[in-house]
């Protein structure tokens, strides 16, 4: 069964640094989402993104963040200048129709950790 | 603005024994989509059920069961005969329709199920 795909498992950078956390959604499907979840706490949105620009965005979602498709099948979060309240496990998911109409992939996630 | 409630932090049972997991929700849309994952300790999201708001009938998935009451705005999660590796964190989780398919989900805080052999 087709899988979304996100590298690295794990990522540790230090405060100020840039990241880019890389995804590779299932291959067919239209919409991507990058979510997160701090450890031991919800799951929280950050973006969707449809058609090559960015759907909707949380609150959490600032100018430090962006999102890019750079080619026809990865699917990138950067964070510009990392904090240590950045630190989490970033998911990208997937879903081929929009997720009221079919279930999000989700990936199996890559740790950062900002030191 | 749309929210999920999961008040049981953390239920702990002996294997065998069936559990309910409850979820309530909030949202001022009338077309809606409740989920259930499950996050098993090695961490990744699992989807387990997809509900839609017009769709009340409860559905049944071998030991799983799912019981949806938009009266009392809940998405119950029923485990019967609970196994070990149904330890796990499950999420409750709300989209409303409005974006066409693009909103983000909402997720409850989660509910820490501990199975004991």
């Amino acid at each position: 069964e087709p899988e979304v795909t996100q590298t690295p498992s794990h990522q540790v950078t230090q405060m100020g640094q840039e990241v880019i956390l890389r995804c590779v959604p299932i291959s067919n499907h239209l919409y991507f989402y990058w979510y997160r979840q701090i450890l031991g706490q919800k799951v929280e949105f950050l973006v969707s993104f449809y058609n090559n620009e960015i759907s909707e965005k949380s609150e959490i979602f600032d100018d430090q963040f962006s999102v890019e498709r750079p080619d026809g099948s990865n699917f990138t979060l950067k964070i510009r200048s990392t904090k240590l309240e950045d630190s989490a496990m970033y998911f990208c998911a997937s879903t081929p129709w929009g997720q009221g109409y079919s279930p999000l992939h989700f990936g199996n996630g890559t740790r950062l950790t900002v030191t | 603005a749309q929210k999920v409630t999961q008040a049981q932090t953390e239920i702990s049972v002996v294997e065998k024994e069936d559990v309910t997991l409850d979820c309530v929700y909030e949202t001022r849309d009338t077309t809606y989509y409740l989920f259930w994952y499950k996050q098993p300790p090695s961490g990744e999201l699992v989807f387990l059920i997809r509900r839609n708001s017009f769709d009340e009938q409860n559905e049944i998935s071998g030991r799983y069961s799912w019981n949806f009451q938009k009266s009392t705005s809940s998405f119950n999660f029923t485990i019967t005969a609970s196994q070990v590796v149904d330890s796990a964190v499950y999420f409750c989780a709300l989209s409303e329709a409005r974006g066409g398919g693009a909103d983000g989900l909402t997720f409850g805080k989660g509910t820490h199920l501990i199975i004991q052999p």
